[in-house]
């Protein structure tokens, strides 16, 4: 069965630190793999998209990449954190089939 | 394009009333709806799926959804609400993006409270 992994759980950063949460998926081959910010009352944004490896789509300009070295790795990334990076991150993967199918999360905190 | 639009931020049912959450979609094509639920400081788990197939559609934990093409809705029921269904709910329909593969769109949430 596939799992997909996030870590890490929770990560306290000061504005201007870089940052580099990652994520994994087991039990599957090239999976397209998501990125979602949860900011508090503003619900699911789509932040980047991949459907394979080294290709990256972004959804809305930011200060945030990402990244994929490999078929199921996902690496979601900043130079210099703001205030605003603030938020619950989740990763997702999906087959063709349509739903996507999400990890633990990580609750990103900039100070 | 394609957008879902969940009526209610917050719904408060007591425990053992009918639970009953909103979702409206706008789509050009056939779409595939889905309902997620999240937990506190969890991911989202897929609670059912509807793919063209019946109209009503049976999930997890008790819940179904109806997909109604004359009111483009897709609503999620529950007959007796539970304590551990309080959670935040998404609503979400497929839009074809890039040719390739597919992009969700998200609801903006429904949190739903029951209580005792």
């Amino acid at each position: 069965s596939q799992t997909i992994h996030q870590w890490p759980a929770t990560l306290v950063q000061p504005v201007g630190s870089p940052l580099s949460l990652e994520c994994t998926v087991e039990g599957t081959s090239n999976p397209n793999l998501y990125w979602y910010r949860q900011a508090a009352g503003r619900g699911l944004q789509l932040l980047f998209y991949s459907v394979g490896i080294g290709q990256i789509s972004s959804e809305v300009p930011q200060n945030l990449s990402a990244s994929r070295p490999q078929d199921r790795q996902f690496i979601l990334s900043s130079k210099k954190l703001l205030l605003s990076d603030s938020g619950f991150y989740l990763c997702a993967w999906s087959d063709w089939g349509g739903e996507q199918f999400f990890g633990p999360g990580t609750r990103l905190t900039v100070l | 394009a394609q957008s879902v639009t969940q009526l209610g931020s917050h719904v408060s049912v007591s425990e053992g009333a009918l639970v009953l959450l909103r979702c409206n979609y706008s789509s050009s094509v056939p779409p595939y709806l889905f309902w997620y639920v999240q937990y506190p400081n969890q991911g989202l788990q897929l609670l059912l799926k509807y793919t063209s197939a019946a109209t009503l559609v049976k999930g997890i934990n008790g819940f179904e959804a109806e997909f109604k093409k004359s009111e483009t809705s897709f609503h999620l029921t529950k007959p007796s609400a539970h304590m551990s269904d309080a959670a935040e709910y998404f609503c979400a329909v497929i839009s074809l993006w890039g040719g390739a593969t597919n992009k969700l769109i998200f609801g903006t949430g429904t949190l739903l409270a029951v209580q005792p």
